[in-house]
């Protein structure tokens, strides 16, 4: 079973932030968040993984709470591409990693 | 270009023939995975294999083999004994650095008729 819970579907306007939450309150201490997203009949994109500190890289911004029991993922200027499945997932950091997806949000951008 | 390959993007197979799906990297990672897709629901993890010739079952793996005789390919054999085999199959690699992300291939979707 997944580890994450996140709302099944999202609407943001075209060019405003968008806020992805995700809940993980039983999150190890050496268990990382990872995002990914998948446009309808691609494969999963990497997106952005953190451990306690926030991140952000050209594609979005990762904000971790203190306690690490929940998270946002931000798409500061989303457009009309940003429409997908985005998938919110915990794991440790090794060799081969067994990622476990759950439904994730299907995030709709609307111009 | 860099990437990781799936072929064919569609296939279509009688029911209780054996389908090979391949996957091929050039990305020079060492960890090879595959997962299945139903509709509306998440990856499910398959096989995956961390270096070659060693590989270890996923959560779904009843059904399915899979062999890692080269680094760069990683081909998953959908048996007739895997009850419910039309799916969309994905395939991904990783490298042994310090993220560890997943890359995945475009996908091979499987109908079995």
């Amino acid at each position: 079973d997944a580890k994450t819970t996140q709302p099944p579907s999202m609407d943001c306007a075209e060019g405003r932030a968008a806020n992805l939450p995700c809940n993980h309150s039983t999150i190890s201490g050496n268990e990382y968040v990872y995002w990914y997203r998948q446009i309808h009949s691609q494969g999963p994109q990497y997106i952005i993984h953190g451990l306690k500190n926030n991140e952000t890289n050209e594609m979005a911004s990762l904000i971790i709470t203190e306690d690490r029991k929940s998270s946002t993922l931000i798409l500061p200027h989303a457009t009309l591409r940003d429409t997908a499945v985005y998938y919110c997932i915990v794991s440790i950091i090794q060799g081969a990693q067994k990622l476990v997806f759950g439904q994730g949000t299907r995030l709709t951008i609307n111009p | 270009d860099g990437g990781i390959t799936q072929s064919p993007k569609y296939l279509f197979r009688k029911e209780g023939q054996n389908v090979t799906l391949s996957c091929e990297q050039n990305l020079n990672h060492d960890a090879m995975y595959w997962y299945r897709q139903d509709p509306g629901q998440g990856l499910r993890l398959i096989y995956y294999s961390q270096i070659v010739n060693d590989f270890q079952k996923g959560d779904i793996a009843e059904g399915y083999s899979v062999s890692r005789e080269k680094k760069e390919s990683f081909p998953l054999t959908v048996t007739s004994a895997q009850k419910n085999p039309t799916a969309f199959y994905l395939c991904a690699s990783s490298a042994w650095d310090s993220r560890y992300t997943q890359y995945f291939g475009p996908g091979t979707r499987l109908t079995v008729l």
